[in-house]
C-alpha cells in the first residue's frame, strides 16, 4: 500500500523568509501524482501545487516550488518570502495515475506552519 | 463558484445514535470521497464512490456505511456512534479530464463537519 510521511509536525518561520516542508512517500507505481494542500483555520483544503511523476521539471506556482526527487521518493515544498497568510496546516498527498485505486488521495500526517511577524 | 457543501459545520451526538453526514456537490463529478481527519494522523479515507449506487471501502470503513442514490449527494452514516468516532469529517469530489494519453485529476473539498460523540 502507498504511504505518505511528513516528519515535521510543526514548523515556524519569520515573515519574508524561506521555509521548506518535507514529504516522503512509498509506492511501486511509476505513474502517479503528488500534491501539496493547504488547510487554513477555515478548514477549506486549498491546492497549493501539483507534480506529475513523469515530469522531471519541478513544479512552481509563484512563491511555492517543489523539489521532486523521484528516486529518493521525496517531495518537499519550498515557500519563499513567507507571508502571514501562509500560516496553515499543510498536507502532502499522493494518488496513482491510472488503474484501480487511481484518484484515491493518500495523505501525510500534516505539518502546521506558523509565520512569525 | 464550484462547491462541495457539507450540511453541518459542527455536530454533537450521543453514543449509540445513528448519525448522517451529508455532502452535496454541484460539479457533476463522478467520484466522491469521505475522509476522516485526526491530529497527527492526517486524512484517512473511509469510503469512496465512483458512480451512483457504487461504493468501495477505504482504509478505515469499520463502523461506517455510505449511500449514494443521486450523483450529486454522498452520505456518510455512523450506524451506532461511538466516542472514538469523534473527529473532523471531510467530503471531496473529483473530476477526470482526458488529455488523450493522460488523465488529469482535480479535487474539491468541503469545509468539514466536526463531530463530537458524547
Amino acid at each position: 500500500a502507498q504511504t505518505v510521511t511528513q516528519s515535521q509536525p510543526e514548523m515556524s518561520v519569520q515573515e519574508a523568509e524561506t521555509v521548506t516542508l518535507s514529504c516522503t512517500y512509498d509506492t511501486s507505481e511509476s505513474d502517479y501524482y503528488l500534491f501539496w494542500y493547504k488547510q487554513p483555520p477555515s478548514r477549506q483544503m486549498i491546492l497549493v501545487i501539483r507534480q506529475e511523476a513523469y515530469k522531471q521539471q519541478n513544479a512552481t506556482e509563484n512563491r511555492f516550488s517543489v523539489n521532486f526527487q523521484k528516486a529518493a521518493k521525496s517531495f518537499s515544498l519550498k515557500i519563499s518570502d513567507s507571508q502571514l497568510g501562509d500560516a496553515a496546516m499543510y498536507f502532502c498527498a499522493y494518488t496513482k495515475g491510472w488503474g484501480q485505486g487511481a484518484q484515491k488521495l493518500v495523505f501525510g500526517q500534516g505539518t502546521r506552519l506558523t509565520i512569525n511577524p | 463558484d464550484v462547491k462541495v457543501t457539507q450540511s453541518s459545520r459542527y455536530l454533537v451526538k450521543r453514543t449509540g445514535e445513528k448519525v448522517f453526514l451529508e455532502c452535496v456537490q454541484d460539479m457533476d463529478h463522478e467520484n466522491m470521497f469521505w475522509y476522516r481527519q485526526d491530529p497527527g494522523l492526517g486524512l484517512r479515507l473511509i469510503y469512496f464512490s465512483y458512480d451512483v449506487k457504487m461504493k468501495e471501502k477505504g482504509d478505515i470503513p469499520e463502523g461506517y456505511s455510505v449511500s449514494r442514490e443521486k450523483k450529486e449527494r454522498f452520505s456518510l452514516i455512523l450506524e451506532s456512534a461511538s466516542t472514538n468516532q469523534t473527529s473532523m469529517y471531510l467530503c471531496a469530489s473529483s473530476s477526470i479530464k482526458d488529455r488523450g494519453n493522460r488523465f488529469d485529476y482535480g479535487y474539491t473539498f468541503g469545509s468539514g463537519t466536526r463531530l463530537t460523540v458524547v
